[in-house]
């Protein structure tokens, strides 16, 4: 059973525009939630990370707002650019309960944004 | 600073046979991870080593892999015999002592069983 949930394949976007990228989980022991995007043909790069004392971080033009309660955190790019086109990974841990780096992947969401 | 690094990046073998992956971590790094993708679904660990010890191989799917990391540095995944459900992409990550979740993952080693 998913414990991280993207349920979104696929999302397009116009340059400029606001993305949000949704992503859902289930184990409330989580405490430590990671985005990461993937280009074709090689391996996930990591963008932006929230711990759960925080309902939000930022860096430059990527959000991440987390909403405990709903289980449920988002990535916000604002403006996207056509660079930001790639399949966006949500993931999660539970640094607490002794998993030492053991991330917890969603299926990924693919972003198009065009020109 | 180099990355991490895996070979090969594809490999077609029969079921049956063996087949070994190779990862290079980044220099100076304890933790190292595999992960594995098949297509179509999510990223799903597989297990961790910290310098030459397994840490954690709790995602192991069966006694058909092997894991090693011989003087903490490079790590093999080895497969054998290999079955046509061990296709997929299989990733191996580094992370520095203390910071576990600052993982960085090198480009994939694309297995396919035939």
């Amino acid at each position: 059973d998913q414990q991280v949930k993207q349920n979104s394949p696929s999302l397009s976007v116009q340059e400029g525009r606001i993305s949000i990228l949704n992503c859902d989980y289930t184990n409330s022991m989580f405490d430590y939630f990671l985005w990461y995007k993937k280009y074709p043909a090689e391996g996930p790069t990591f963008l932006i990370s929230i711990s759960s004392i925080k309902d939000k971080n930022e860096d430059g033009r990527f959000t991440v707002f987390l909403n405990k309660s709903a289980k449920h955190l988002s990535l916000h790019i604002v403006p996207s650019q056509p660079g930001d086109s790639a399949v966006y990974f949500c993931a999660a841990s539970d640094r607490y309960g002794g998993s030492q780096g053991n991330l917890i992947f969603g299926k990924g969401t693919k972003l198009s944004v065009k020109p | 600073e180099a990355g991490v690094t895996q070979f090969p990046s594809h490999s077609v073998i029969e079921k049956g046979q063996t087949v070994t992956l190779r990862c290079d971590p980044i220099s100076g790094h304890d933790n190292l991870y595999w992960y594995r993708r098949v297509m179509g679904k999510e990223i799903k660990f597989l297990l961790h080593f910290v310098k030459e010890s397994k840490q954690d191989e709790s995602g192991m799917p069966n006694n058909r892999f092997l894991a090693e990391r011989t003087g903490g540095t490079y790590s093999t995944l080895k497969v054998q015999p290999a079955e046509l459900e061990d296709s997929g992409v299989y990733f191996c990550a580094s992370s520095a002592q203390g910071l576990a979740y600052e993982q960085y993952f090198g480009p994939g080693t694309r297995l396919t069983v035939t």
